[in-house]
């Protein structure tokens, strides 16, 4: 398998357009998860989906944060408008059963907003 | 909820050295443990879990860690440290439920100097 796949690995965009990223879990993980990483507050968990079902949303920052699981292979993390104090590293990670089992984590995708 | 301590943000350590970074966990009835690292420009990947059985826990590249239930503690160790172990490391906490989340700490960055 080649792992949790993330698109893009780069985006640059101007605040308030629309940002989209993309998540492609290891087939057969029935968990999702979304976190941001930045220097001033670490690893944050923002959703994460069991079965495609979002379970806990909480961390999810403010309503121009959103986030879907259309089916078992395929997540988005959607950022509509962009702000500058988004840019951070977007993580997606999977696991087969969340919380039994390690979560495998995608490369990442670094979203500089300006 | 769960919560991860992380105690210290950054440790330094000279080559072959023995090093310990410290985790703490907010208490629960049941807890998974985990500990990821991360290379600079990369995704998270894991050192080691700990889901039950024996309290002393052995990962990839020599690192072993320790759970005390009494002192809610996952204190990560190796004996004798390289240069290329120089990264940041994540701790990480699931209460194991049926649709757990998994929570890091802040990371500690250790830096391994010749």
């Amino acid at each position: 398998d080649a792992g949790v796949i993330q698109s893009p690995r780069h985006e640059v965009t101007e605040m308030g357009q629309e940002v989209t990223l993309r998540c492609k879990p290891i087939s057969g993980h029935n968990s999702l998860f979304w976190y941001r990483q930045t220097m001033m507050r670490g690893l944050e968990l923002l959703i994460y989906f069991n079965n495609n079902v979002p379970i806990d949303d909480s961390g999810m920052p403010e309503d121009r944060f959103s986030a879907k699981m259309p089916n078992a292979s395929f997540s988005t993390l959607k950022i509509q408008p962009s702000e500058p104090r988004d840019s951070a590293v977007y993580f997606c990670a999977s696991s087969f059963r969340a919380g039994w089992t390690e979560a495998f984590f995608g490369q990442g995708t670094r979203l500089t907003v300006v | 909820a769960q919560s991860v301590t992380q105690l210290d943000s950054q440790v330094p350590v000279f080559e072959e050295a023995p090093v310990e970074l410290r985790c703490n966990y907010s208490s629960s009835v049941s807890v998974y443990l985990f500990w990821y690292v991360q290379y600079p420009n990369q995704g998270l990947q894991l050192l080691l879990k700990y889901l039950s059985g024996s309290t002393l826990v052995k990962g990839i590249n020599g690192f072993e860690a320790e759970f005390n239930k009494s002192q809610t503690s996952f204190h990560l160790r190796k004996p004798s440290v390289h240069i290329s172990d120089t990264a940041e490391y994540f701790c990480a906490v699931s209460d194991g439920g049926s649709q757990g989340n998994l929570i890091f700490g802040k990371g500690t960055k250790l830096s391994v100097k010749p």
